[in-house]
């Protein structure tokens, strides 16, 4: 069965680090390009950060660029998410997706709940 | 980078048609055939419903599809049915470095 599992998530106090994880099972990791999504409680999606299956290009949207990181281990079949210098406004589900082409995320996990508050 | 337009509502009776609308710009709608649909029920993950503008994932019903026109894509829903009542959000490629870029939700109402 294909699946993504995030896993990380927690209460962190503003200014603090997270990182969070995301296991790929089930179809050829490493061919894939990869992205996290977040929806903060009760607002839209917003497209975090997109990895390239190789993991040399990564890209950011504008408000989390310099705090947060995106990385692979293609051995491991995970994504990662480094966040640091966390804010309220990062206070959101974040989801792990697969870009099956076309920029359209076919698979996606079910979440893992990220709270900065003090 | 803003986010894509989308009306906050749209409701039908079963078994009518809707279309849900989505208004970009020349840098992301309008540039590229990139638009893709989710749809999301409460407390679950966003399920991909539309890619590439008018492309429907194996195991999606044909009562959904998807149009575009200049800086603006549609979804519409025919035939709508209880289960189909959910948010919906439509995204696309963006160039400028953003890479994609998510639109504001449409909740839709079956009445």
């Amino acid at each position: 069965e294909v699946q993504l599992m995030e896993s990380g998530g927690g209460l962190v106090q503003p200014g603090g680090s997270l990182r969070l994880s995301c296991a790929a099972s089930g179809f050829p990791f490493s061919n894939y390009w990869m992205t996290w999504v977040r929806q903060a409680p009760g607002k839209g999606l917003e497209w975090v950060a997109h990895v390239k299956p190789d993991g040399s290009d990564k890209y950011y949207v504008d408000s989390v660029r310099g705090r947060f990181t995106i990385s692979r281990d293609n051995a491991k079949d995970s994504l990662y998410l480094q966040m640091n210098s966390l804010r309220a406004e990062d206070t959101a589900v974040y989801y792990c997706a697969r870009d099956d082409g076309w920029y359209a995320f076919h698979i996606w996990g079910q979440g893992t709940m990220v709270s900065v508050s003090s | 980078q803003s986010a894509l337009t989308q009306p906050a509502s749209v409701s039908g009776s079963p078994g009518q048609s809707i279309t849900i609308s989505c208004t970009g710009t020349s840098s992301d709608i309008g540039a590229y055939n990139y638009v893709s649909w989710y749809q999301q029920h409460p407390g679950k993950a966003p399920k991909l419903m539309i890619s590439a503008v008018t492309n429907r994932p194996s195991g999606v019903s044909n009562r959904f599809s998807g149009s575009k026109s200049g800086n603006t894509a549609s979804l519409t829903i025919s035939g709508l049915q209880a289960e189909d009542e959910a948010d919906y959000y439509c995204a696309s490629y963006s160039k400028g470095g953003n890479f994609d870029v998510f639109g504001t939700g449409t909740k839709v109402t079956v009445l």
